[in-house]
This record gives C-alpha cells, sequence and structure tokens, in this order.
C-alpha cells in the first residue's frame, strides 16, 4: 500500500517563471493539503482541497494555487516565481472524517534563481 | 483557531541522557496533537500522536508524550539520547488544518 507520493523531488526554476508540483495521496484518503516549510521553519498551511475543491486556504497569495482531480491526487501551481518561494513543499493526504488520519509526503525542494 | 508554541529552537543533550522537548497549544476544538521528526533534507516522520483516550501516548524509537488538558501542554521526552536521535522536532495540532510550531533542534553530544 504506496503512501503518499510527491514529484518531483528536486526543481530549479528561474524569477518570474510558473512550477506545478503533484502528489498523489495515500490510498483511501480523500484530502490533500499542502505545505510550504522554508529553510528554518515549521511547515506552514497553503490550501486543502477535497472534493475536487479549495476548502480552506492558508495566508498565500493567489499566485499559489490548486487543483485536485477525481482520483484524488492533486497538483499545486505557483505562478511568477519569487526567490523567497524556494522552500521544501510538502503534500499531506488525509480523511475529511478523521482529522487524526494523516499522511505526508517527502516533499518537493523547490529552488528559485 | 490552532496554535503551537515549541519552547526552545536549540535543546542540547549528552548521549544517554533525558531529552525532554516543551510544547504547549492553544485549540478552540478538541485538539489532536501530533509530533514529527525530520532529518536533513528530509521530509516528516511521524513520531506520535494524540486523538482521545489515554493521555501518554507512545511513539517510535523510545519516545512517547503526554497530553495534559489543564495546562494546554504536550511535551515529547524520551528517557536515554541517541546519536541518531539529533534532528529537528515538531510539534503540531490539528483542528480544521494541521498547524506546525517553528520547531526545535535537537543535538546529542558524545
Amino acid at each position: 500500500d504506496a503512501g503518499v507520493t510527491q514529484s518531483p523531488t528536486h526543481l530549479i526554476k528561474t524569477r518570474g517563471q510558473q512550477v506545478t508540483l503533484r502528489c498523489s495521496p495515500k490510498s483511501g484518503h480523500d484530502t490533500v493539503s499542502w505545505y510550504q516549510q522554508a529553510l528554518g521553519q515549521g511547515p506552514q498551511f497553503i490550501f486543502q482541497y477535497y472534493e475536487e475543491e479549495e476548502r480552506q486556504r492558508g495566508n498565500f497569495p493567489d499566485r499559489f494555487s490548486g487543483h485536485q482531480f477525481p482520483n484524488y491526487s492533486s497538483e499545486l501551481n505557483v505562478n511568477a516565481l519569487l526567490l523567497g518561494d524556494s522552500a521544501l513543499y510538502l503534500c499531506a493526504s488525509g480523511l475529511i472524517r478523521d482529522r487524526g488520519n494523516i499522511g505526508f509526503g517527502s516533499g518537493t525542494r523547490l529552488t528559485v534563481v | 483557531a490552532q496554535s503551537v508554541t515549541q519552547l526552545g529552537s536549540h535543546v542540547s543533550v549528552s548521549e544517554g541522557a533525558l531529552v525532554l522537548l516543551r510544547c504547549n497549544y492553544s485549540s478552540s476544538v478538541p485538539p489532536y496533537l501530533f509530533w514529527y521528526v525530520q532529518y536533513p533534507n528530509q521530509g516528516l516522520q511521524l513520531l506520535l500522536k494524540y486523538t482521545t483516550g489515554a493521555t501518554l501516548v507512545k511513539g517510535i524509537n523510545g519516545f512517547e508524550a503526554e497530553f495534559k488538558k489543564s495546562e494546554t501542554s504536550f511535551h515529547l521526552t524520551k528517557p536515554s539520547a541517541h546519536m541518531s536521535d539529533a534532528a529537528e522536532y515538531f510539534c503540531a495540532v490539528s483542528g480544521n488544518k494541521l498547524v506546525f510550531g517553528a520547531g526545535t533542534i535537537l543535538r546529542v553530544k558524545s
């Protein structure tokens, strides 16, 4: 039974470009949340998707957008990349009816140059 | 709303000594509480969690934590530190989303 998988593992982009990160949730999970972890900080909540809709959002600009597909997988898109977007992006999947059941992927390390 | 405060951004202990990492939380709903460990350049690994029931929770690698509602605390302990415990530790609380503390870097001296 596969856990949460993220791709790619590492990515280098130039300022102003756009990036798409992908996440496949653990089998049986129906929600996907995205977190940004800047160097030396704790993970910060970006948004959560459930039933293909954004259910709640953290304090991130509209440059950050996402999508959830019918198979529960998800994408995180970031437009007009800034140097400050360099971070580890973590995907977490879970169950809408059990907030104790959460699994994390290994993350995507994004470097903006 | 939920928030987490981890007291001490850096903790240093000798190998074999007690490990105590402090976490205080606030939550507008009954909290679910988590401790994660992160090794350099890796993702988060779940150590243990409290949801309901027994307030003393045992996790992997000899770690345990006790949920104290009256003190709004969920401190992480391990009786005897090992060199392999050196890492960064995050406490988190789950309400309608998972909110993390700023982390505590644990250093283990030989």
